[in-house]
């Protein structure tokens, strides 16, 4: 069964710094993996949909990154402001087509 | 405005109670998905719906029940057998149940009385 480890579970950083965020999961066998940001008490909204063909996706400041063969996944955000303050998860497609989320990591960044 | 919509946005439940969260779309989506999220967890699949009038069980369907009698709603039914309902409950959609973006709504947070 597919499991998806997202690290670190919590972060706080100053605005400014560039950041990175790591999701693992345990079967490489994907159609893709997609980057969600989670507002306290919210829904997810969709950043970055990266499909197994594929290396990377970027949107403005972020840039995600997949290397299905070593079952990684990294989500950098650049120049971080206090806006992105959020939660981040991340899941991943295989063969079932449902999407395995991880926990998600938190992020603060503070003026 | 296309999107999804989940109400209430509050549910208390009594014990003993059934309890009926409802999730609305008109993004013309075929798939539809109920999520349950609790504290410092990932999302944990409850239904899905690939079609109207079929649904199948996701990880964690005791306790609960959905129909799909229209393509823009599956309601889901938190039924008195789920012992610890109290969480966050997410609706998703997509294009099919195949490698395409999924859209949620803004979530139902139930608690129990």
């Amino acid at each position: 069964k597919q499991e998806v480890t997202q690290i670190p579970a919590a972060l706080s950083v100053p605005e400014g710094e560039n950041l990175v965020l790591n999701c693992s999961f345990t079967d490489s066998a994907i159609y893709n993996l997609q980057w969600f940001r989670q507002d306290p008490g919210k829904g997810l909204t969709s950043l970055l949909l990266i499909q197994s063909s594929q290396r990377e996706q970027t949107s403005g400041r972020l840039n995600a990154s997949l290397d299905k063969s070593s079952g990684r996944s990294t989500l950098y955000i650049a120049a971080s402001q206090p806006g992105d303050s959020a939660t981040y998860l991340c899941a991943v497609e295989g063969g079932s087509y449902i999407p395995t989320f991880g926990r998600g990591t938190s992020l603060i960044v503070h003026p | 405005d296309g999107g999804i919509t989940q109400s209430p946005k509050y549910l208390f439940r009594k014990e003993g109670q059934n309890v009926t969260l409802s999730c609305e779309q008109n993004l013309n989506h075929d798939a539809m998905y109920w999520y349950r999220q609790d504290p410092g967890q990932g999302l944990r699949l409850i239904y899905y719906s690939q079609i109207v009038n079929d649904f199948q069980k996701g990880d964690i369907a005791e306790g609960y029940s959905v129909s799909r009698e229209k393509k823009e709603s599956f309601p889901l039914t938190v039924t008195s057998a789920q012992k610890n309902p109290t969480a966050f409950y997410l609706c998703a959609s997509s294009p099919a149940v195949t490698q395409e973006t999924q859209y949620f709504g803004p979530g139902t947070r139930l608690l129990v009385l």
